[in-house]
């Protein structure tokens, strides 16, 4: 198994443009998250997803749109990149009777 | 408001003596507590966790005590190794309130083992 695997590994924006960052896990798991770590912050909760074709909010949802299509993909949009987005991006998943999660090795992310 | 907190940035011991990170949280909803550890440039990787129905849980060298009534648990790492070096982040979740899958994290605890 490859686990949770997040693509890019780093990326260069400029303000206002649009990506999708990618993240796939072929463990089967149920729930998939997304997570940003900024200095001094933690980890903080972006949007999370129960199951494909459910998603929803977390602590920090606002610039960002997801989606859940399938079980093992759960990519993040950022629809108009602003500086305040500049972060490492991680990617988590886990099984429903767990509460461990297992995270991705992150896409750093930067806005001009 | 910061449900989960670590207080201290950062710790350093000696390699063979007993690391102790602490960590309070402020919600009592919170059931289930997990440390990660992270190591610069990947992901957080699970390090060990405990319920609230419990106070210790043992794995290997690690050691998490949880005081309910104090709001505060801690992480025992005996004995340190370098290897240990890393960032650990307290988190954690209302299991029985169906939000099992939303980790509230703290800021981290940087430790260091010297050799």
């Amino acid at each position: 198994n490859a686990g949770v695997t997040q693509t890019p590994k780093f990326q260069v924006l400029k303000t206002g443009q649009s990506m999708t960052l990618q993240c796939a896990q072929d463990m089967n798991h149920e729930y998939m998250s997304w997570y940003r770590q900024d200095p001094g912050m933690g980890l903080r909760l972006i949007h999370y997803s129960v199951g494909a074709g459910i998603t929803d909010q977390g602590e920090v949802p606002n610039g960002y749109n997801v989606s859940r299509s399938t079980t093992e993909d759960f990519p993040l949009r950022l629809l108009s990149a602003a500086p305040s987005q500049t972060s490492v991006y991680f990617c988590a998943s886990k099984p429903g009777a767990y509460n461990e999660q297992f995270f991705g090795p992150g896409t750093r992310l930067t806005v001009l | 408001d910061q449900q989960v907190k670590q207080n201290s940035p950062s710790l350093s011991v000696q390699e063979g003596r007993i690391s102790i990170l602490n960590c309070d949280y402020t919600n009592s909803m919170f059931d289930y507590f997990l440390w990660y550890k992270k190591y610069p440039a990947e992901g957080p990787t699970f390090l060990i966790s405990i319920s609230s129905i419990k106070d210790k849980n043992e794995d290997g060298r690690f050691t998490v005590f949880l005081n309910k009534s104090a709001k505060h648990l801690s992480l025992h790492i005996v004995p340190s190794q370098p290897g240990d070096s890393a960032v650990y982040f307290c988190a954690a979740s209302a299991e029985s309130g169906g939000s099992n899958y939303k980790l509230t994290f703290g800021k981290g605890t940087l430790l260091t083992v010297n050799p």
